[in-house]
């Protein structure tokens, strides 16, 4: 069966550093994939989607990556901020009765430490 | 800015009470989704919506029904509320073309089910 895996349940970074959050995936083979962020309490916000022929795509100090060989997504954070603390999810396509849905990864929880 | 609006934000039901909670969009998306969203286990998808009327079960439809009479209003009811059903309810849209998958999300509502 389809599966997503988000690397760590949490992981804590000093400000100013890079922080980088992986997404890996078996049993797919998606057009696209899709980062959001949520804050506690809220709804998810999408970020960025990258697809299948896309290697890298960048939204200011955003950077996602996308191997379809490797299966596996990279989202980095560049000269992070404790305003960049939150929960980002991954998300990849899927079909549910001949219709598009959407899967979500468990999230991985940042923390930005001043 | 595509705006998704949910019934109330917290919500406390007794067992057995049918619960209804309603999800609203303002940007004429065609697809409406129904999650719920437990600690450890992520968004898990229980019902959408590609059209008016139309409805597709998610991942965990059992005991919940859904109603989408209007584009814009997509209901999701607890025929009778149980206490494993307490948790963060969010609701999202999304365009029909595959060119704009990115999902919009409500701010939820949390269920509390004693």
């Amino acid at each position: 069966s389809q599966k997503i895996e988000q690397n760590s349940e949490a992981l804590n970074i000093q400000e100013g550093k890079t922080a980088t959050l992986t997404c890996n995936y078996t049993n797919y083979s998606p057009a696209y994939l899709q980062w959001y962020r949520q804050d506690p309490g809220r709804g998810p916000v999408f970020l960025l989607l990258i697809r299948e022929n896309e290697k890298e795509k960048r939204k200011e100090r955003l950077k996602v990556t996308f191997d379809t060989t490797l299966k596996q997504s990279l989202f980095h954070i560049t000269a992070s901020q404790p305003a960049d603390s939150a929960t980002y999810l991954c998300a990849l396509p899927g079909f549910s009765g001949g219709y598009q849905k959407v899967t979500f990864g468990t999230g991985t929880k940042l923390q930005v430490i001043p | 800015d595509v705006k998704v609006t949910q019934s109330s934000r917290y919500l406390v039901k007794r067992t057995g009470e049918k619960v209804f909670l309603e999800c609203v969009q303002d940007m004429d998306h065609e697809n409406m989704f129904w999650y719920r969203q437990d600690p450890g286990l992520g968004l898990r998808l229980i019902y959408f919506s590609y059209d008016v009327k139309m409805k597709e079960k998610g991942d965990i439809p059992e005991g919940y029904s859904v109603s989408r009479e209007k584009k814009e209003r997509f209901s999701l009811i607890l025929e009778s509320a149980s206490t494993n059903q307490t948790s963060m309810y969010l609701c999202a849209s999304s365009l029909r073309s595959s060119g704009r998958p990115e999902q919009y999300f409500g701010p939820g509502t949390r269920l509390t089910v004693t």
